[in-house]
């Protein structure tokens, strides 16, 4: 199946700095990536919606000026989260979908943020 | 909107019992329905998906899951557990294969020796 990978794997930072992450879709040019993120025994809850080309598109609640995405090519998605604080700590996980496979999307293996 | 309920946030089972994590999830359009697996410090593996046909899906590792309209719900089952199926497994629901996936809350499944 398609591969997405996710840098890095986990990061420590110490709170007031920004951190990026990246998601890349290995073998497929994906338009359209999708950011969730996972607390502790919860569930993932989307953050947004990465569109090629274009702002990304973000769910109720979440703040486009905190958590910066930029999908500036077919195979590449960032997410920086800006001026982290220690409730930003999580879990953050990103999915893509090959638009020639199958109809499901492959899921990265998740970054584990931590900000003291 | 869609949405996905899945009963029971922890099921034990011993080791090569049944095992039976139930999903409910409404949907205004025919859904897209899945099951992923995920171990502890990692990402989500699929372990088996319902676009289309077929209402008995069967998956990776031993697990299959059916989709029951009538009961909107969309079981997943496998006849032995494994110590290897300790995990937290979530029910996700979409209304294409290009549309965000709403999930389920998740449930861990605990094997007993």
């Amino acid at each position: 199946g398609a591969v997405v990978s996710q840098h890095p794997s986990w990061v420590i930072c110490k709170s007031g700095t920004s951190v990026k992450i990246e998601c890349r879709s290995l073998d497929f040019q994906a338009t359209t990536m999708f950011w969730y993120r996972q607390f502790p025994k919860q569930s993932l809850m989307l953050m947004a919606t990465s569109n090629e080309g274009s702002k990304a598109t973000y769910e109720q609640g979440v703040e486009k000026d905190k958590f910066l995405i930029n999908h500036a090519s077919l195979t590449l998605s960032t997410l920086t989260v800006t001026s982290a604080h220690p409730e930003d700590s999580s879990f953050y996980i990103c999915s893509a979908r090959d638009p020639g496979g199958p109809n499901e999307q492959f899921f990265g293996p998740g970054t584990r943020l931590t900000v003291l | 909107a869609q949405s996905v309920t899945q009963l029971g946030s922890h099921v034990s089972v011993s080791e090569g019992a049944l095992v039976l994590l139930r999903c409910n999830y409404s949907s205004s359009v025919p859904p897209y329905l899945f099951w992923y697996v995920q171990y502890p410090n990692q990402g989500l593996q699929l372990l088996l998906k319902y676009t289309t046909g077929a209402t008995l899906v069967k998956g990776i590792n031993g697990f299959e899951a059916e989709f029951k309209k009538s009961e909107t719900s969309f079981h997943l089952t496998k006849p032995s557990a494994h110590m290897s199926d300790a995990a937290e497994y979530f029910c996700a629901v979409s209304d294409s294969g290009n549309t965000p996936l709403v999930f389920g809350k998740g449930t861990r499944l605990s094997v007993i020796a």
